[in-house]
């Protein structure tokens, strides 16, 4: 079944503890991407990735670090979690081709920094 | 750069009537346009694009879009609702970068209800 899997899918934890929430995908897309969502913010994008070793900063990059390595993974990292970082998080991933398909979404991860 | 505006926060509609989610949209060039649903824990659902070609396009579950450039919309449809639509809808453009990739831009997201 082709699909993105987030883990973990909730993860309650401590300002500074360094977390990282996985993403993987299995139909060899080459774009990936992260989004945070908030209430009345709609998805911001965080980062994503044209393709292995090609990263690049969205609009809201900042106490985030990610990395391309694999095809299809695209981990995402909290080096100090802070509690404006408390948000439910979404990876996606699409082929990009001759022009930007459509993103297939994972499940989301649910993080609350305390 | 690129933005997306969807200016309704909620729409409430009777099943079986039409329903209409607005989406209006700044880019420069030519507009890549999509919309996702979102459904109570759930990740998000790709509906529809534009891309190119015809102002009409459908989408999943019964829904179109209508592209308009002189008004630089980009609004979503469905001729009859029914409850099962009630949803969280995005509308979505691409935002091209300075290397030959491309960010996306997410409008706020405007929530549907449809009653019974």
């Amino acid at each position: 079944e082709a699909q993105v899997t987030q883990n973990p899918r909730y993860l309650i934890t401590v300002t500074g503890k360094k977390l990282t929430v996985t993403c993987s995908q299995n139909m060899n897309h080459e774009y990936m991407s992260w989004y945070r969502q908030d209430p009345g913010l709609g998805l911001r994008q965080i980062y994503y990735s044209m393709n292995v070793e090609v990263t690049d900063k969205g609009d809201v990059p900042e106490g985030y670090k990610v990395s391309r390595k694999e095809k299809r993974n695209f981990p995402l990292i909290l080096e100090s979690p802070s509690p404006n970082q408390t948000s439910l998080y979404f990876c996606a991933s699409s082929h990009t081709g001759t022009g930007p398909d459509t993103q297939y979404f994972g499940p989301g991860t649910r993080l609350t920094v305390l | 750069a690129q933005s997306v505006a969807q200016p309704e926060d909620q729409v409430n509609v009777a099943e079986g009537n039409p329903l209409t989610v607005k989406c209006t949209y700044s880019v420069s060039g030519n507009p890549y346009l999509f919309w996702y649903v979102q459904y109570p824990n759930r990740g998000l659902q790709f509906l529809l694009k534009y891309i190119t070609g015809d102002n009409l396009v459908k989408g999943s579950y019964g829904f179109e879009a209508e592209f308009n450039k002189s008004q630089t919309s980009f609004h979503l449809k469905k001729p009859s609702a029914l409850v099962s639509d009630s949803a969280l809808y995005f509308c979505a453009v691409r935002d091209p970068d300075n290397t030959g990739g491309f960010k996306t831009i997410f409008g706020a997201g405007t929530r549907l209800f449809v009653k019974a």
